[in-house]
């Protein structure tokens, strides 16, 4: 069984430029996850989905940040624009429903 | 909102020793995961918990969801240089999946 797939792997932009994250699900897993992780910190949910529904965005800074789902599968993540304080590893990761969440590797995102 | 406080923060230990780390919380939750992460990778997952008082090895790695429901602990025993990483515990209550701060261990042969 393939794993969440994510890509880019890394990306370097400039602050105020916007750049997009797209993630992968495994098969069959209707929540998908977005997370956030600065260095030496745990990741911080930013959204999370159930098929193409929004279930909690409550952490989500919506005035920069954007997330899509389009026919329940596949998701992308925008910042637009991007700020230094984001540079962190956004993490994507699914799971059946309310059971064991699997990640991706992970893109590392550095403003500069 | 909910908060996981893991400790310890870190730990250093010698090769073949027991490491012992815990999560707690003031809030209730319905599951808990351990995760490991290495460098540069996603967090993986190690032992998920379903019930109160539950008990769930998985080779080396035992992990007890409390009967509380508030707090979880890992234990690995006889450590070996490949534990060394992030490990993170995981507790998922409303629906939401929300992360402790890690452990991070370091395990010198």
């Amino acid at each position: 069984e393939a794993g969440v797939a994510q890509s880019p792997r890394y990306k370097i932009i400039e602050k105020r430029q916007s750049v997009a994250f797209w993630c992968n699900p495994i098969s069959g897993h209707a929540t998908l996850y977005w997370y956030q992780q600065i260095l030496g910190q745990g990741p911080k949910l930013l959204i999370q989905f159930q098929n193409n529904g929004v279930v909690d965005d409550s952490q989500l800074p919506k005035d920069r940040f954007s997330a899509e789902r389009l026919k329940g599968v596949d998701s992308t993540l925008k910042i637009q624009p991007a700020k230094l304080e984001d540079s962190a590893v956004y993490l994507c990761a699914s799971s059946r429903g309310t059971g064991e969440a699997f990640f991706g590797q992970g893109t590392r995102l550095t403003v500069v | 909102g909910q908060q996981l406080n893991q400790s310890p923060q870190s730990m250093f230990i010698q090769e073949g020793e027991d490491v012992s780390m815990n999560c707690t919380s003031s809030s209730i939750f319905n599951t808990w995961l351990w995760y490991k992460q290495d460098p540069g990778e996603g967090p993986v997952l190690l032992i998920a918990l379903y019930k109160a008082g539950e008990l769930t090895s998985n080779g080396r790695l035992t992990a007890q969801f409390g009967i509380t429901r508030k707090d979880s602990f890992l234990n690995i025993s006889a450590s070996i240089p490949s534990d060394v990483g992030i490990y993170f515990c995981a507790g998922r209550v409303s629906g939401k999946l929300i992360f402790g701060q890690g452990t991070t261990l370091q395990v010198k042969p």
